[in-house]
């Protein structure tokens, strides 16, 4: 079965120093996967996605990922966290299992990160 | 500018009154989704469409409906049988990567509060 732990509910961080939002997932398959973050009353936006291409990923705003098959981990990292990551953001896997001739997506329960000044 | 409108981005309705909410495409994709959030959760499906005409429960679609006549639109509508409405319902659409993968990409979301 199919399912996502993001490792941590909050994660608060000084500016400038390092992000590390932790993702773990379980698939039947080599699955796709994304993250998402979300400011308040607003909608998800994409910020990385691998899919079975390069294992690090880069995305927008400085954020990266690296997929480790081996650890069944897909953690998000920034090097300088700025006031604006302050957000809440979401680890997703896309499987191969089709239902209706689409795909299963699955949603962490989120991470939210404070950024302090 | 390609994208995903919902509307109206906040919205209050007495208990018991069924409610309907937009989600208009204009990214000529074919899927779109209807999901629900609520805090400290992620979000939960709750419908879903490949095509027009065509649509599928999600995992918590008890109190809800949906119709798909065109391509673009995809309404919500929150019944008076579902038991706790008051959340954050956000409508996204997906276009497929690849062979093993699709993007989904969302729409601001309607906050319903229901008293």
């Amino acid at each position: 079965a199919q399912s996502v732990t993001q490792l941590d509910s909050h994660v608060s961080v000084s500016e400038g120093t390092p992000v590390l939002l932790r993702c773990n997932y379980s698939s039947s398959y080599s699955p796709s996967l994304f993250w998402y973050v979300q400011h308040p009353n607003k909608g998800l936006q994409l910020l990385l996605k691998y899919t079975s291409a390069a294992t690090l990923v880069k995305g927008i705003n400085g954020f990266e990922a690296e997929f480790k098959k081996s650890e069944t981990s897909f953690h998000l990292t920034k090097p300088s966290a700025h006031m604006s990551d302050a957000a809440e953001y979401f680890c997703v896997v896309s499987d191969l299992m089709r239902l209706g001739g689409g795909f299963k997506t699955i949603f962490g329960a989120g991470t939210r990160l404070f950024v302090k000044a | 500018d390609g994208g995903i409108t919902q509307s109206p981005k906040y919205l209050f309705r007495k208990e018991g009154q069924n409610v309907t909410l937009s989600c208009e495409q204009n990214l000529n994709h074919d899927a779109m989704y209807w999901y629900r959030q609520d805090p400290g959760q992620g979000l939960r499906l709750i419908y879903y469409s490949q095509i027009v005409n065509d649509f599928q429960k999600g995992d918590i679609a008890e109190g809800y409906s949906v119709s798909r006549e065109k391509k673009e639109s995809f309404p919500l509508t929150v019944t008076s049988a579902q038991k706790n409405p008051t959340a954050f319902y956000l409508c996204a659409s997906s276009i497929a990567l690849n062979d093993r993968a699709y993007e989904q990409y969302f729409g601001p979301g309607t906050r319903l509060t229901v008293t």
